[in-house]
């Protein structure tokens, strides 16, 4: 099974700030990584696929970056409504898929 | 895209559930489904998927002989049957749509609420 390992576990960032999220995997997976933001009570929204590909609809403001084991989503100015829980997600070669334990982005 | 999930609520340890979910607006034969848990205070975890044509499933090792995930395309439903239910399979379930090509999950439904405890 292939851990995948984000940090921080919580961000203090000011609105209109950058913040920078990271996930390691324990092996290596290419490309095949998503992004994806939770808000309590919420259905999850995938944000970024294959690493650095915006979703649907997903402001430019969110950049995904990396490949092998080394990853980072950063938002390059943060808006109110991007307070939220982010997790990655790998789905490289066969199940099981795994999450990264999350990290949460705070108003400082 | 719309995912509705169904079929939560409060069992007892031991016991069974099947949870259920309708999908509409795409072609829901042609995409594998997911199910994914999130435990109070915890993370998202992924439990189970299923093939297109539900020939193939996968699940996380935590529920393998006692959840059987299965689809009926005719109904545009994938259901997750849960059997031998423990406390700690207590969770938020949201079922999600893949990725044309790869296993992100692109749409999800807003879950239901299973809680295990007697």
């Amino acid at each position: 099974e292939i851990v995948m390992t984000q940090s921080p576990a919580t961000l203090s960032v000011s609105p209109g700030k950058r913040a920078t999220l990271s996930c390691r995997a324990s092996q290596r997976i290419g490309s095949n990584i998503a992004w994806y933001q939770h808000k309590p009570g919420q259905a999850p929204r995938l944000l970024i696929y294959d690493a650095s590909t915006r979703a649907t609809a997903i402001p430019a403001r969110f950049i995904g970056r990396g490949s092998g084991t080394e990853f980072t989503l950063t938002i390059s100015s943060l808006q109110s409504e991007d307070f939220a829980v982010y997790y990655c997600q790998h789905y490289n070669y066969r199940p099981p898929w795994t999450f990264g334990q999350g990290t949460k982005v705070e108003v400082k | 895209v719309q995912l509705v999930e169904s079929g939560g609520g409060l069992v007892q340890p031991g016991g069974s559930l099947i949870l259920s979910c309708a999908g509409s607006r795409f072609t829901f034969s042609t995409y594998w489904m997911t199910w994914v848990r999130q435990a109070p205070g915890k993370g998202l975890e992924w439990v189970a998927n299923i093939k297109e044509d539900g020939s193939e499933s996968y699940y996380v090792d935590s529920v393998k002989g006692r959840f059987s995930i299965s689809r009926d395309n005719a109904k545009n439903s994938v259901y997750l049957h849960m059997d031998s239910l423990r406390p700690e399979d207590s969770a938020v379930y949201f079922c999600a749509r893949e990725g044309s090509t790869s296993s992100f999950f692109e749409y999800w439904g807003q879950g239901t609420l299973v809680t295990v405890s007697s």
